[in-house]
């Protein structure tokens, strides 16, 4: 068990520009979610796959934000014309279903600054 | 829909003494609890979780925490800190049959010497 992993760990873009970051979970996890944390807040949850399926997507998950987890392994995260306000740690966490009392682990996090 | 708030945002304390960490959580269905510590430059991780029977659940390192369904909280407390538990703690719920967290703001606790 490597534990979760995320690349790259930091992103530094100027604003308009693309970014994707990559998560690879824990190999026979099915569960995989995406969080946003900003300076001084918890993580907020953006988006989360059961296995290949895209099953929620949070508000926060504008039109310029993507997921995709193909085959349900790793998952990728595009941000589309970033802005300013992107500017914050994207975290991946991946969970083996047992129910809604999973034990999530969490990535080391992929810190974005836009500038 | 469900929401955390955490009490305090910054608790120094000396190495020894006792602690608490304060959650309180809203929501319209019933919860999972848990709390996640956040060491320096390191990603989060489970402390502990609440999802039935005994109120009172504990960590391996000497934290506890008890559900409490009334006042709607999930206090964490530890009887004696080490410098070592210098993070920051996150308490976090969940009500979704997926697992979805919904985390609150953080608490950091500093342990001085």
């Amino acid at each position: 068990d490597t534990g979760v992993s995320q690349d790259p760990r930091h992103k530094i873009t100027k604003r308009g520009q693309n970014v994707t970051f990559r998560c690879d979970p824990i190999s026979e996890h099915n569960r995989l979610y995406w969080y946003r944390q900003t300076l001084g807040q918890g993580p907020e949850f953006l988006t989360y796959f059961q296995n290949e399926a895209q099953l929620e997507k949070s508000r926060l998950l504008s039109d310029r934000f993507s997921a995709e987890r193909p085959k349900g392994s790793f998952s990728t995260l595009e941000i589309q014309r970033t802005e300013q306000g992107d500017s914050a740690m994207y975290l991946c966490a991946s969970s083996l279903s047992e129910g809604a009392g999973d034990t999530q682990y969490f990535g080391p996090g992929t810190r974005l600054t836009v500038l | 829909a469900q929401s955390v708030t955490q009490l305090d945002s910054q608790v120094p304390v000396f190495e020894e003494a006792p602690v608490e960490l304060r959650c309180n959580y809203s929501s319209s269905v019933s919860v999972y609890l848990f709390w996640y510590v956040q060491y320096p430059n390191q990603g989060l991780q489970l402390l502990l979780k609440y999802l039935s029977g005994s109120t009172l659940v504990e960590s391996i390192n000497g934290f506890e925490a008890e559900f409490n369904k009334s006042q709607t909280s999930f206090h964490l407390r530890k009887p004696s800190v080490h410098i070592s538990d210098t993070a920051e703690y996150f308490c976090a719920v969940s009500g979704t049959s997926y697992g979805k967290l919904t985390f609150g703001q953080g608490t950091i606790l500093t342990v001085h010497p």
